[in-house]
C-alpha cells in the first residue's frame, strides 16, 4: 500500500511567485491535513479538509495561503505571492477518519519550500 | 495554547541505555500520539494512547499517560544508534472547534553513540 505521497519533495520559488504543494492520501483516507514546520520547531496545524469541504483552516493565514481537496486528484495548498518567511517544511497527513476518532494521522515526506 | 512540550529538549546517551522522553500538555485530550522524524525527513508514527489508557507497549517503547497530570512518558528500551532522531508528542483535542487537528511540541532530539 503506498502511503501518503508529496510532490514536488523540494521546491524553490523566488519572492512574488506562487507555490503549488500536492498531496495523495493514504488510498481510501478521506481526511487530510496540513501541517507547517519551521527549522527547529514542532509542526504547526494549518488547515484541515474532507473531501471538497474545509472544515477548519483556523491555522492558516488569510492571506495569500488556500488549500482545496477535490472529489477527484490530490489535495492541493496554494501559496501565492510567497516571501522569505513562507520557507518551510510543509507536511501533509492522512486519516481513514476523524483524528477525534482516534485515528492516526499518516504523515508524507513533505515538501520543503525555499523562497530566495 | 494545548501545544505539548517535551522534555528534555535532547538527549545523548550509549547505545543499549534506556532513553525516557516527557511531554506535558495544556488541555483536555481525547488521544496523544508519539512521532519520529529522522534529519531532514517526514514523521513516522511510533504509537497512539487514548485519554481512556495508562499505558502502552510495541515492542522496545513503552507509552505512558497521566490525565491528571497532563503528561505522557516515552520509554525506548535497550537504544540502538538506529534510534537517533527528533522524537514528538502530539495531542488530539476532544474539543469541537479543534477536533481534529495536532498539536504538536518542539520535540526531543535524541542521540544514541555506538
Amino acid at each position: 500500500n503506498a502511503g501518503v505521497m508529496q510532490n514536488p519533495r523540494h521546491l524553490v520559488r523566488r519572492r512574488g511567485q506562487e507555490a503549488r504543494l500536492r498531496c495523495s492520501p493514504v488510498k481510501g483516507h478521506s481526511h487530510v491535513y496540513w501541517y507547517r514546520q519551521l527549522p527547529e520547531e514542532g509542526l504547526k496545524f494549518m488547515v484541515y479538509l474532507q473531501k471538497e469541504n474545509i472544515i477548519d483552516e483556523s491555522g492558516m493565514p488569510k492571506e495569500r495561503f488556500s488549500a482545496e481537496f477535490p472529489k477527484e486528484g490530490p489535495s492541493i495548498l496554494r501559496i501565492q505571492q510567497v516571501v522569505r518567511g513562507d520557507s518551510a517544511a510543509y507536511f501533509c497527513a492522512s486519516s481513514p477518519s476523524g483524528s477525534w476518532a482516534g485515528d492516526t494521522q499518516y504523515f508524507g515526506p513533505g515538501t520543503r519550500l525555499t523562497v530566495l | 495554547s494545548q501545544q505539548g512540550e517535551e522534555d528534555p529538549q535532547a538527549l545523548s546517551i550509549q547505545e543499549g541505555e534506556n532513553a525516557t522522553m516527557n511531554c506535558s500538555y495544556k488541555t483536555s485530550i481525547n488521544n496523544l500520539q508519539w512521532y519520529r522524524q529522522n534529519s531532514g525527513r517526514g514523521l513516522v508514527h511510533l504509537i497512539l494512547i487514548r485519554s481512556n489508557e495508562r499505558e502502552k507497549h510495541s515492542g522496545r517503547l513503552r507509552v505512558t499517560l497521566d490525565t491528571s497530570k497532563k503528561s505522557s512518558s516515552l520509554l525506548i528500551t535497550a537504544s540502538r544508534a538506529a534510534d537517533t532522531a527528533s522524537y514528538f508528542c502530539a495531542t488530539a483535542s476532544d474539543r469541537g472547534s479543534t477536533l481534529g487537528r495536532l498539536y504538536f511540541g518542539r520535540g526531543t532530539q535524541l542521540t544514541v553513540w555506538p
